[in-house]
């Protein structure tokens, strides 16, 4: 059983619309949670660290539930830009944990 | 300031070659990942090296799998011999200390045929 588990998608949505993005762990012990963002053909980058009192970064607000070991990702008022994937990632020490990632699709 | 650096970007080669890829971390980082990026299994660590001393090896995934570094700005992964299955994506990532935020590289795109 993968360690990080996210629907695949594609996800696709209109500009402007608000979708989000769910992730499970299965690691209790995992000590950070974080997104990452990874458009086509490159590498992953940081997005935003995920924190139980929830963390908003403009249109982008992440949550940690740690007693259902479930992450989500919200994006409000989607722009063509987000298209990308979104991964998953629960840290333990050093070392990070990826989802598959959650494929985003943003049409005009 | 550049991040970090990965050559060869692209790489063909025929089963049973060696390969090696490079890394050049970011400057004063001093913890060093190697990740594998497949659709099947998407991204995995390999390796990780802290100080240059490596820390977990639990995932290279068998014997043909080799890394090294040799000093705190560049780091090696071989494969000898490659096999079809190898061919993915392999990515180098550095960080501040071991648990800071990782920056990647912008891969290496192996093809063995």
């Amino acid at each position: 059983r993968k360690e990080v588990e996210q629907d695949p998608g594609p996800f696709n949505v209109p500009e402007g619309a608000t979708v989000a993005f769910n992730c499970t762990y299965s690691n209790s012990a995992s000590q950070s949670f974080f997104w990452y963002r990874q458009d086509c053909r490159k590498e992953p980058k940081l997005l935003m660290s995920v924190y139980s009192s929830g963390n908003e970064d403009g249109r982008f607000t992440a949550q940690l539930n740690r007693a259902s070991q479930y992450i989500s990702l919200l994006i409000r008022d989607s722009k063509l830009s987000d298209s990308a994937t979104y991964l998953c990632v629960a840290q333990m020490y050093s070392t990070l944990t990826f989802g598959k990632g959650t494929m985003l699709l943003v049409s005009p | 300031d550049a991040g970090v650096i990965q050559s060869p970007r692209h790489e063909v080669t025929e089963m049973g070659q060696e390969v090696t890829l490079r890394c050049k971390p970011i400057s004063g980082h001093n913890s060093l990942f190697w990740y594998r990026q497949t659709m099947m299994r998407g991204l995995e660590l390999l390796i990780y090296f802290n100080n240059n001393v490596p820390i977990d090896d639990s995932g290279m995934p068998e014997d043909r799998f080799s890394a090294k570094m040799p000093n705190a700005s560049f780091s090696t992964l071989k494969i000898q011999p490659s096999e079809p299955r190898d061919s993915a994506v392999y990515f180098c990532a550095s960080s501040l200390a071991g648990d800071n935020e990782q920056f990647f590289g912008p891969g290496t795109r192996l093809t063995v045929l």
